[in-house]
């Protein structure tokens, strides 16, 4: 399974940017990059994917790296809602079931001050 | 997208006795998922689910332990066996949709 590398914790203020990195120097070419985040007594919520060219949405943009062994989301302005752990997931090979599965890493968690 | 609903969202268990979690989606799905999210951890995959079909388990977890249901396509139950305080964790459920997983709230179970 490709693994992804992220750093355990950031710290933003409320409306700057953020930029969180992340590493996943194994991965393959068919491999999409999955961005979740895990509120507080939340399930994770789904952010953003891509391939190969950078995205934006509405909840944020993702760039990814001429390599595509490394990507970063922004957040163009962070709000105190944005407070959350950030994962970073590559979307993974088939399960036994033939179905794919999302590995989840660490993750970065966000803490963003007033 | 897709609603999901867990239910109970919260228990306190006994050791030795069986937690069973129920998942409901708004919408008919041909897969689910089962999470384990330990305090203070990331997310395990315990199992995926198929309507009609033996679920299958993931390295590290047994049917035993964890029997799954799936009458439907929508519903799917998770049962947590022979509790211990090691089984103390958040238990979530998920599905796939064509871009993006969705996630029920989580069940945060307790084990005294």
């Amino acid at each position: 399974d490709a693994k992804t590398t992220q750093p355990n914790s950031m710290e933003s203020n409320e409306e700057e940017p953020v930029h969180l990195p992340c590493n996943h120097s194994t991965i393959s070419g068919t491999d999409y990059i999955h961005w979740y985040r895990q509120l507080p007594s939340q399930g994770p919520e789904y952010v953003i994917h891509g391939l190969t060219s950078n995205v934006n949405n509405r909840m944020a943009s993702l760039a990814i790296a001429e390599d595509r062994k490394s990507s970063t989301l922004i957040l163009h302005r962070a709000t105190l809602r944005d407070a959350a752990v950030y994962y970073c997931i590559l979307r993974d090979s088939w399960t036994q079931g033939g179905s794919e599965k999302l590995v989840f890493g660490k993750g970065t968690k966000l803490t963003v001050n007033p | 997208s897709a609603v999901i609903s867990q239910k109970p969202s919260r228990d306190i268990c006994q050791r030795g006795t069986s937690l069973t979690i129920q998942c409901q989606v708004d919408s008919q799905v041909t897969m689910m998922f089962w999470y384990r999210q330990q305090p203070g951890q990331s997310l395990t995959l315990i199992a995926t689910a198929n309507q009609g079909s033996e679920a299958t388990y993931e390295s590290g977890f047994v049917i035993d332990k964890f029997p799954i249901s799936r009458p439907n396509l929508t519903f799917s139950t998770l049962t947590v066996s022979n509790l211990s305080p090691e089984d103390s964790s958040i238990y979530l459920c998920s599905v796939r949709g064509n871009t993006e997983a969705f996630f029920g709230q989580g069940t945060r179970l307790t084990v005294v």
